[in-house]
């Protein structure tokens, strides 16, 4: 199995330009979590979803994120307009089941927003 | 929503001696226990993970217990080696809620 698989793996641009982030969840698994991790806050929950539904967004910090997850095998998380307080590492991670199954975390995004 | 609380947020041991983290959680509906390990530059890792009708479960030398009745959980790790070095995530979920984390503990293991 090839993991949770993220692109891109780094990610620099200028305040104001939009960002998608892209998740592949390990096939199978029905539970997709989208979290960002910095040094001040630790790791948080963005958003997840479970059978490609979003069932509690409420860890997204504003209107100028959002999260999709057209089908069981793709999601994406897009910042417009970034803005340097974005700068982070996202992370996506997978699991059979929403509550009570392990996480398996993809590789992360490091985005920097000059 | 569950509540966790993780103790120490750094812990630094010599090489060969033992390490707990301990965790705490608010939500007695809660019944699944997994533990990550972050090293630098890479993404958690499940390392262990209990359930809560197990008090105790081993996996070479890391170990995690479970008191339902205090609501608190912790990892211990006997025989420290350098590799060990890395930030430790409890989470406690199941019940209606997904895994909630803990801020991370950050072991460092002196040679």
């Amino acid at each position: 199995d090839a993991g949770v698989i993220q692109s891109p793996r780094h990610e620099v641009t200028e305040m104001g330009q939009e960002v998608t982030l892209r998740c592949k969840p390990i096939s199978g698994h029905n539970s997709l979590f989208w979290y960002r991790q910095t040094m001040m806050r630790g790791l948080e929950l963005l958003i997840y979803f479970n059978n490609n539904v979003p069932i509690d967004d409420s860890g997204m910090p504003e209107d100028r994120f959002s999260a999709k997850m057209p089908n069981a095998s793709f999601s994406t998380l897009k910042i417009q307009p970034s803005e340097p307080r974005d700068s982070a590492v996202y992370f996506c991670a997978s699991s059979l089941g929403q509550y009570n199954q392990p996480q398996h975390f993809g590789d992360g995004t490091r985005l920097s927003i000059l | 929503g569950e509540n966790v609380e993780q103790h120490p947020s750094t812990l630094s041991v010599q090489e060969g001696d033992s390490a707990v983290i301990k965790c705490t959680y608010s939500d007695s509906a809660s019944n699944y226990f997994p533990w990550y390990k972050q090293e630098l530059g890479k993404r958690p890792q499940l390392i262990i993970d209990i359930r809560s009708n197990v008090g105790e479960k081993k996996d070479q030398r890391i170990a995690v217990t479970l008191n339902k009745t205090a609501k608190h959980f912790s990892l211990h790790i006997t025989e420290t080696q350098p590799e060990d070095s890395a930030v430790y995530f409890c989470a406690a979920g199941g019940g209606s809620y997904i895994p909630t984390f803990g801020r991370g503990t950050s072991l460092i293991v002196h040679p």
